[in-house]
């Protein structure tokens, strides 16, 4: 079965840039997985920030960004801010299903 | 503005069938643009993709659940179901419904999950 790979976890600065990214244990990542990815903090229901690779959901600040960097998927937060410090999840499509990744925990400090 | 509720009992006993219902609000669940899915999250572990529906009927499942998961619609009452057969304590989780967007393969709408736990 398909696996999608991303970092346990991952630190960042307060106003400092992380890219996350989304890659898979077979193969590349391409913009045809129509990569997603969501926000979950403890608790709380995921958030969508981005799908297809780099359509912000409504609402979500241009701080964040999708992108396709190599064989992965990327997200990318600039001039992190406390409040940002959460789960991240990317999702894969497959053609008749879709994978999560295992998430990131992000940490701002 | 869409709303999506899971609703469903909170306590299930091992070999039963656990079942939810997610109710739609603010707009139509036979709307082409959209897909309805089921996801969970046991205790302290990652998201998990269970399966989604189309309005039309068309199912897809995870395949590691397929055998045990039936996903329908009601149209007329604007709520979409889960059915998961022979749980275990494994199944005790987090379960949330999402609305899927067609074109961008992606969820935008979410519940607020309901816990199910899974003991005799």
């Amino acid at each position: 079965q398909t696996v999608v790979t991303q970092e346990p976890s991952f630190s960042v600065s307060p106003g400092g840039t992380v890219t996350l990214t989304c890659g898979l244990s077979s193969g590349s990542v391409s913009t045809s997985y129509y990569p997603s990815w969501y926000q979950q903090t403890p608790g709380q229901a995921p958030r969508t920030l981005i799908y297809s690779t780099n359509t912000r959901s409504s609402g979500v600040p241009d701080r964040f960004s999708g992108s396709i960097l190599g064989n992965k998927a990327a997200l990318t937060i600039t001039g992190a801010q406390a409040d940002d410090e959460s789960d991240y999840y990317c999702v894969l499509y497959m053609g008749s299903g879709m994978v999560f990744g295992g998430g990131t925990k992000l940490t701002v400090l | 503005q869409v709303q999506l509720q899971e609703s469903g009992p909170g306590l299930v006993k091992p070999s039963q069938t656990l079942s939810l219902t997610c109710t739609v609000s603010g707009g139509s669940i036979s709307s082409g643009d959209y897909y309805w899915s089921w996801i969970r999250q046991p205790p302290g572990k990652g998201l998990e993709w269970i399966g989604y529906i189309y309005y039309s009927g068309s199912t897809y499942y995870n395949p590691s659940l397929k055998s045990r998961v039936t996903i329908s619609v009601d149209t007329s009452k604007n709520q979409f179901s889960l059915k998961l057969s022979s749980v275990t304590a494994a199944d005790t989780a987090v379960y949330y419904c999402a609305r899927g967007v067609l074109r961008f393969h992606g969820m935008d709408v979410w519940g607020q999950g309901t816990t199910v736990t899974v003991s005799s």
